[in-house]
């Protein structure tokens, strides 16, 4: 299996909603990211995952908590989102090591609208 | 801090043209350089990916370079296709404890029938 798999694809929500997102992956990779796209621009880093413990949250707001219950998931939980925060939602993994020359791979993403 | 630059931001080819897709960046200390192809409203999907040891790396009529020295990589893709159409990011992955993944603003690929 070498896919990050990520549900649900589209998702539309309410700014009082409470709503997940899931990514899940067999590869074996100790390391799990959550990106932000919006539209003509590059992803933004938002957390990093190493060996399930949160190693990096790139100052994102509140409403948005990570979750990493095990090696092969990662979840996202939002909650009292604003219009501003509709986007791509991408998940990716990696393995870990200082210095590491792995890749990433990336999901295919869950594209969200809040209204 | 890692800057990665991506010209041209847009090109339309006919096709069956060969073509080169640029990325610079400006802090040569890296540990790879990963190409990703984007098609609207998706996923990302790695094309290729070179190790800061190596040169470059092929892939069917893909083609990756890298010189780090000078802080730049080319993607040459051969006898392009109308299927090839979509945006191609750069990744640079650097910095403590290699989880920064720098990307650059992409080139969005038009290969005209």
């Amino acid at each position: 299996d070498t896919e990050v798999t990520q549900t649900p694809k589209h998702l539309v929500m309410g700014m009082t909603n409470k709503k997940s997102l899931k990514c899940e992956q067999h590869m074996g990779h100790r390391a799990m990211y959550w990106y932000k796209q919006k539209a003509k621009k590059p992803p933004e880093l938002m957390f990093v995952y190493s060996y399930e413990k949160l190693s990096i949250n790139e100052s994102v707001p509140s409403r948005f908590s990570p979750e990493c219950p095990n090696s092969s998931l990662l979840n996202l939980h939002l909650h009292a989102l604003q219009p501003e925060d509709s986007a791509l939602y991408l998940c990716a993994s990696s393995h870990v090591g200082q210095g590491s020359s792995y890749g990433y791979t990336f999901g295919s993403g869950t594209r969200l609208t809040v209204v | 801090k890692q800057e990665v630059t991506q010209i041209p931001a847009a090109l339309s080819v006919p096709e069956g043209e060969n073509l080169v897709l640029n990325c610079s960046f400006t802090d040569s200390a890296i540990y790879n350089l990963q190409w990703f192809r984007q098609d609207p409203g998706k996923g990302l999907t790695s094309l290729l990916l070179i190790q800061s040891s190596q040169r470059e790396q092929t892939s069917g009529r893909l083609n990756a370079s890298l010189d780090k020295s000078s802080g730049r990589s080319t993607l040459y893709i051969a006898a392009s296709q109308p299927g090839d159409s979509a945006t191609y990011l750069c990744a640079v992955r650097s910095g403590a404890g290699s989880y920064q993944l720098t990307f650059g603003k992409g080139t969005k690929l038009s290969v005209i029938p």
